[in-house]
């Protein structure tokens, strides 16, 4: 099992550009989600899915869009990067969206918006 | 609504000594309770989760975590420091039907040093 994978690893993007952060799991979990990391805040839920095609807003969710089409892959689009979206970003999964259940985290991609 | 803090954002420690590591949450509910450890350049990992049951939890890497409900805390120890234990650590609640919506604390950055 390669786990929870996320591409790229880095990425430098322009302000107002768009683009799209990959994440997929090999271990037919139910539950994903995707996590920020800012120095001194921790890490704050964006969206989550309890399901494929089932998607909802976390705690900081304006400027990304998700969609799961599959039980795989759980996408992040920023449509429109802006300097505060400069973060390292996080997808986890876990068995299914009960709250017992632990969940696996990718390796991160590290964003900057100039 | 529920909330962590974690006291102290840098801990040092020698190697061979106490690691203790503050959590206190807030939480209208019974909560469950995480600690998870991340490694330079790496994502989270579980170290050990307060459910319901033992109040003493014990976790991988000789860790382990008390949850003190008159004292709303879930302080981290280990007996002694090993110098493959820096690293950042992270106190996360969520609670039971709250799907897998982890609250995280700010984290806290433990050095090791001979």
């Amino acid at each position: 099992n390669a786990g929870v994978t996320q591409t790229p690893k880095f990425q430098v993007l322009k302000t107002g550009q768009s683009m799209t952060l990959q994440c997929a799991q090999d271990m037919n979990h139910e539950y994903m989600s995707w996590y920020r990391q800012d120095p001194g805040m921790g890490l704050r839920l964006i969206h989550y899915s309890v399901g494929a095609g089932i998607t909802d807003q976390g705690e900081v969710p304006n400027g990304y869009n998700v969609s799961r089409s599959t039980t795989e892959d759980f996408p992040l689009r920023l449509l429109s990067a802006a300097p505060s979206q400069t973060s390292v970003y996080f997808c986890a999964s876990s068995y299914s969206a009960g709250s017992l259940h632990e969940q696996y985290f990718g390796p991160g991609t590290r964003l900057t918006v100039t | 609504a529920q909330s962590v803090t974690q006291l102290g954002s840098h801990v040092s420690v020698s190697e061979g000594a106490l690691v203790l590591l503050r959590c206190n949450y807030s939480s209208s509910v019974p909560p469950y309770l995480f600690w998870y450890v991340q490694y330079p350049n790496q994502g989270l990992q579980l170290l050990l989760k307060y459910t319901t049951g033992a109040t003493l939890v014990k976790g991988i890497n000789g860790f382990e975590a008390e949850f003190k409900k008159s004292e709303t805390s879930f302080h981290l120890t280990k007996p002694s420091a090993h110098m493959s234990d820096a690293a950042e650590y992270f106190c996360a609640v969520t609670y039971s039907g709250g799907y897998n919506k982890l609250i995280f604390g700010a984290g806290t950055r433990l050095a090791v040093h001979p």
